[in-house]
């Protein structure tokens, strides 16, 4: 069964502190790793798309990882604007069709 | 350009009644899917409409839930006879036919039923 486990649940920073989130999975194939981030009451927008291991993508003070096992997203300095819930998910080849297999989240809080 | 546009933003319905909730896909955009937030837990697939062909209807949870999609557009979900426990945020993404296949969602539709 394909699953997608993302850790921590929760993380607190202060302004400028470096730190990275992690989302491990485990699919069958893996056609695609998708990175979100949700704000409360919206939807989630779309972040990343990560198709092989060692292929990293950067947006901002935001970048994404992937190996064959996980994923990692390294935020750099974050300032309070980037506090949200980020979400991982990817498109297993078991899917007939393209729908995702998310992870639980990580709720990520920054401090001024 | 527009993004997918889902309505109501909020419904309050009493346990028993039914419920039709509306998303209108980003133009152009071939594939449709709704998917459940439930306070909690984590986005859970219910169905996917792809141009013309049947839909994937292997995550709806029980027979009260039900979806159709017009003119390979505008989808509606229904579900019969609301549950406590259907009460989550639904919501709507649609993606291209052609990869890269990234999925963009609308702002959903938080479903309380009393």
């Amino acid at each position: 069964e394909d699953q997608v486990t993302q850790s921590p649940e929760a993380l607190r920073l202060q302004e400028g502190e470096s730190s990275s989130l992690n989302c491990s999975y485990t699919v069958s194939g893996l056609r695609g790793l998708f990175w979100y981030r949700q704000d409360p009451g919206k939807g989630p927008e779309f972040l990343f798309t990560l198709y092989s291991a060692g292929e990293e993508k950067e947006k901002e003070r935001l970048k994404a990882t992937l190996t064959k096992k996980e994923s990692f997203l390294h935020i750099t300095a974050p300032k309070p604007e980037d506090s949200a819930t980020y979400l991982c998910a990817v498109r297993p080849f078991s899917n007939a069709g393209n729908m995702l297999t998310f992870g639980g989240g990580t709720r990520l809080m920054v401090k001024p | 350009g527009a993004g997918v546009s889902q309505s109501p933003s909020n419904k309050v319905t009493e346990k028993g009644k039914d419920v039709e909730l509306r998303c209108d896909p980003i133009s152009g955009h071939t594939a449709l899917y709704w998917y459940r937030q439930s306070l909690g837990q984590g986005l859970e697939f219910l169905i996917y409409f792809q141009g013309n062909s049947a839909p994937d209807k292997s995550g709806l949870p029980s027979d009260r839930f039900s979806a159709e999609r017009t003119g390979g557009s505008v989808s509606t979900l229904t579900i019969q006879r609301t549950q406590q426990e259907d009460s989550a945020v639904y919501l709507c993404a649609s993606s291209p036919h052609r990869g890269p296949y990234e999925q963009y969602f609308g702002p959903g539709t938080r479903l309380t039923v009393t």
